[in-house]
């Protein structure tokens, strides 16, 4: 099994419309993060979070937010799609800065179109 | 500026050849990751380095913390090594800064 996973793995939405994408991990990591991907430009920070109790905001926060269930799932919430957020969406976990288990890794992608 | 910058965006190269991709940065950093993401989208970690060299089968991953330079080597290059490579940089807050990613296309 994968140790992160997302769902849906696409979605197709109207504007307007508030969407949900889950993230779940079996890495056992207390960092979790959400990027988008949009073509020609690097992945973004939108929200990340270093345990359940702690949320803070990436460059580009805004349209968006986030809930941290528990240590294995870090849920975005898009609260009124617009057709802007159209992109690849990307959860990634880490043990953090400093460890052993600094690297990244990521799920497979969430594709959404806001239309 | 962007805090990542690589180059080339674009690279073609024919099986066997040598290839390299340069990764420069304007930040300090605890760490650099060096990325690959395959044609269908997944995203898979090839290195993490702060200081000197790491190899894995025919990658080799360089840095220069002075010059704030890495770079990506890939030995006797082939098809199934197509993908877009990210150099991205840890920041202070233990998130990734990414660069644009550099499209490998390897043609037989």
């Amino acid at each position: 099994d994968a140790d992160v996973t997302q769902t849906p793995r696409n979605r197709i939405t109207k504007t307007g419309k508030r969407i949900m994408l889950e993230c779940s991990q079996t890495k056992g990591h207390d960092r979790m993060y959400w990027y988008r991907q949009d073509p020609g430009l690097g992945l973004q920070l939108i929200y990340y979070s270093f345990d359940v109790k702690d949320i803070n905001k990436g460059e580009i926060s805004d349209g968006y937010s986030v809930s941290r269930q528990a240590q294995a799932k870090f849920s975005l919430s898009l609260e009124s799609a617009i057709p802007n957020q159209t992109a690849l969406y990307f959860c990634a976990t880490s043990g953090g800065p400093g460890t052993a288990t600094d690297t990244q890794y990521f799920g497979p992608g969430t594709r959404l179109t806001v239309l | 500026k962007n805090e990542v910058e690589q180059s080339p965006q674009n690279l073609t190269a024919q099986e066997g050849e040598f290839i390299t991709i340069n990764c420069s940065y304007s930040v300090g950093i605890s760490a650099l990751h060096w990325l690959q993401q395959h044609p269908g989208g997944g995203i898979v970690s090839l290195f993490m380095l702060s200081s000197g060299k790491k190899k894995h089968g025919r990658l080799i991953a360089t840095i220069n913390i002075q010059e704030k330079h890495s770079s990506l080597h890939i030995t006797a290059s082939h098809p199934r090594d197509s993908a877009v490579y990210i150099c991205a940089v840890g920041g202070s807050q233990g998130n990734l800064i990414f660069g644009k990613g550099t499209k490998l296309s390897v043609k037989p």
